[in-house]
């Protein structure tokens, strides 16, 4: 069973535009959240991470939404950027227990 | 942040030879590292979990025997493939929590694995 589901599977952004990234989980006892970011040849890197006793944690221009009731948290990239371009992977887990979604390739086209 | 390496960074071997795999975590100490494996375009996949002086944890369906995993000290982890075939070429990354902060993951970057 998928623990975390992730959508899209890939996103086409305008340089400039905003991209949002979707991630729905399963288990309530989750208790943090992190968005990874991977370019092509390397390992993940933590991008941003929320708990969920927040509603919204942002750094820059990167924004976690976190929906505790819908068990939904979704990554903004405001202004998205080519160098922006990667995939990103959100994430959930409990103690030493950590679940992927399937990740999305983001592109940002100039 | 803290910093995770691997060697090597990628590898090309002939079909039944031995790959050995290092994950180090340069100015931390990781009791426990983790080992995924990532197809093109894929998610990670945790093959299984490395435990500093004690054996390793394996995911269902990993074969402990082909991927044998060593954690001999605090800071180093060895994932050998042993007999690699085509199908074991895959991208292998480790990743390791700093201490007491499970939530903390930093991740190594990665070893490109292409048997031939």
């Amino acid at each position: 069973q998928q623990q975390v589901k992730q959508s899209p599977q890939s996103l086409i952004v305008q340089k400039g535009g905003i991209s949002i990234i979707n991630c729905a989980y399963e288990n309530t006892a989750f208790d943090y959240f992190p968005w990874y970011q991977q370019f092509p040849g390397k390992g993940p890197a933590l991008l941003i991470a929320i708990r969920p006793d927040v509603s919204e944690k942002k750094e820059g221009r990167f924004t976690i939404s976190f929906n505790k009731s819908a068990k939904q948290f979704s990554l903004h990239i405001m202004d998205s950027q080519p160098g922006d371009s990667a995939t990103y992977f959100c994430a959930a887990s409990k103690g030493n227990q950590f679940y992927f979604g399937t990740g999305t390739s983001l592109t940002v086209i100039p | 942040g803290a910093v995770v390496s691997q060697h090597p960074s990628w590898v090309i071997c002939k079909s039944g030879t031995s790959v050995k795999i290092e994950c180090r975590s340069l100015d931390f100490q990781a009791t426990t590292m983790f080992w995924y494996r990532q197809f093109p375009k894929q998610s990670l996949m945790l093959m299984a979990t490395s435990n500093e002086g004690s054996k390793a944890t394996y995911e269902q369906g990993v074969e402990k025997d082909k991927f044998l995993i060593n954690h001999a000290s605090l800071t180093l982890s060895t994932l050998t493939v042993t007999s690699a075939h085509p199908e074991d070429s895959s991208f292998y990354i480790c990743s390791a929590p700093t201490s007491g902060n499970w939530n903390t993951q930093y991740f190594g970057p990665g070893t490109r694995l292409t048997v031939l």
